[in-house]
């Protein structure tokens, strides 16, 4: 069984498009996260969940939105793409805020034309 | 705020010689230590973490890491590598409520 899951693993698209990205978790863990990895490999925290509510909201364009359905699930919905939001997005799991290790998932390569 | 340096970004190795990887952090309080791998197109897979006892800690695959508070280090080991090594090397410091990376060393093995 896959812990943390995400699908698509690849998208393409094109400028000004609106995405959506999704990730699940069965780990029953209760905090989940997006990071953004670069085409240089850093890796940067983007949001996190904790229980369904947000906890983390670092400087990112508001074209971002996070959506916690449920402790197991968290997507990713991106508005207007730009060039710039090229990237690999990963989702990852962890027991909770504290200092537990974090999960991650396989990544989702997006790429916008 | 925490930082995470790590000096190398491309290291070659011959197959079956030891390995170190060099990471230094900057946090003001007790910090806590991860070391990660990423393969070709995969995502990351936790090797060892530090966060408190021993400073010398085990992980999977046959790596270790040292814990140097002196010297705010936190370097990866390995004494044989296999080719099934070769990938992308992060070490990360947990501060407040988030976990922030270095910027990844590229090992890459040769026969």
């Amino acid at each position: 069984d896959t812990a943390v899951s995400q699908t698509p693993k690849y998208l393409v698209t094109q400028m000004g498009n609106d995405k959506s990205i999704k990730c699940e978790q069965n780990l029953g863990h209760d905090t989940m996260y997006w990071y953004k990895q670069d085409s240089k490999k850093f890796l940067k925290i983007m949001f996190s969940y904790n229980n369904k509510e947000l906890i983390i909201n670092e400087t990112v364009p508001n074209r971002f939105s996070p959506k916690s359905p449920d402790k197991a699930h968290l997507n990713l919905h991106i508005n207007s793409l730009e060039l710039g939001d090229s990237a690999v997005y990963f989702c990852a799991s962890s027991r909770g805020t504290g200092y537990y290790e974090q999960y991650f998932g396989p990544g989702t390569r997006l790429t916008v034309t | 705020a925490q930082s995470v340096t790590q000096p190398d970004i491309h290291i070659t190795v011959s197959e079956g010689a030891s390995l170190e990887l060099r990471c230094n952090y900057s946090y003001g309080a007790t910090p806590y230590l991860f070391w990660y791998v990423q393969s070709p197109g995969q995502g990351l897979q936790l090797l060892l973490k530090y966060f408190s006892g021993d400073t010398l800690v085990q992980g999977i695959k046959g790596f270790e890491a040292e814990f140097k508070r002196s010297q705010s280090s936190f370097n990866l080991r390995k004494p044989s590598v296999h080719w099934s090594d070769a990938a992308e090397y992060f070490c990360a410091v947990r501060g407040n409520e988030k976990l922030t990376f270095g910027t990844g060393t590229r090992l890459t093995i040769i026969p």
